[in-house]
């Protein structure tokens, strides 16, 4: 185990359903990520929250969520999904401004959107 | 942004060949190179790592090399076992600035008996 949970580990939904992915984090640290892994294609980040606050939003459809209510916990809200949404879905955390950078991941949320 | 290229995508060996990975990345200020292998199954777990003040970096069969000129580093695999088949990301960042990891794509490597 990394010290990083994710649930669920399996989800299938219909474009007009809304979800929501969590991530749980009990490593202490001040940052957390959500990244997307197709096929084919490197990890792609989507989210980082980092102090809580949300650092970065790389031109992410606003269809993805995010929400972040502590350090310690992070979801990614899901709504009118399209297939090509079709992944799967890491969340990491690491602690930043200590120069220890090393991202822990969790082992992912399958998603497919039918 | 950082922009990370990785070479090959696929890499077949046999048991007990090296293998090498090779990664380029665009932003001078990344100064973190972190190598993951991901299992099937599994998220991306670090193996090892180099920052920019280091070129050579090993841990028993795992060594990174890093050209900080060329803005290139690689992964070396010495002796590799059936369980080093997995698939492995290089990633790039700036520690200091507290910057996300950009990975590249990754490569799937194989080693038969």
């Amino acid at each position: 185990e990394t010290g990083v949970t994710q649930t669920p580990r399996h989800l299938v939904m219909g474009m007009t359903n809304k979800k929501s992915l969590k991530c749980e984090q009990h490593l202490g640290h001040n940052a957390m990520y959500w990244y997307k892994q197709s096929a084919k294609k490197p990890l792609e980040l989507m989210f980082v929250y980092s102090l809580e606050e949300r650092v970065e939003n790389n031109s992410v459809p606003s269809r993805f969520s995010p929400e972040c209510p502590n350090s310690s916990h992070l979801f990614l809200h899901l709504h009118t999904l399209q297939p090509e949404d079709s992944a799967l879905y890491l969340c990491a955390s690491s602690q930043v401004g200590r120069g220890n950078t090393e991202a822990f991941f969790g082992q992912g949320t399958r998603l497919t959107v039918v | 942004g950082e922009n990370v290229e990785q070479h090959p995508s696929t890499l077949s060996v046999q048991e007990g060949d090296s293998a090498v990975i090779k990664c380029t990345y665009s932003d001078s200020a990344s100064n973190y190179f972190p190598w993951y292998k991901q299992e099937l199954g599994k998220g991306p777990q670090l193996i090892i790592d180099i920052r920019s003040n280091v070129g050579e970096k090993k841990d028993q069969r795992i060594a990174v090399t890093l050209n900080k000129t060329a803005k290139h580093f690689s992964l070396h695999i010495t002796e590799t076992q059936p369980e080093d088949s997995a698939v492995y990301f290089c990633a790039a960042s700036n520690y200091q600035a507290g910057t996300a990891l950009i990975f590249g794509k990754g490569t799937t490597l194989s080693v038969s008996s």
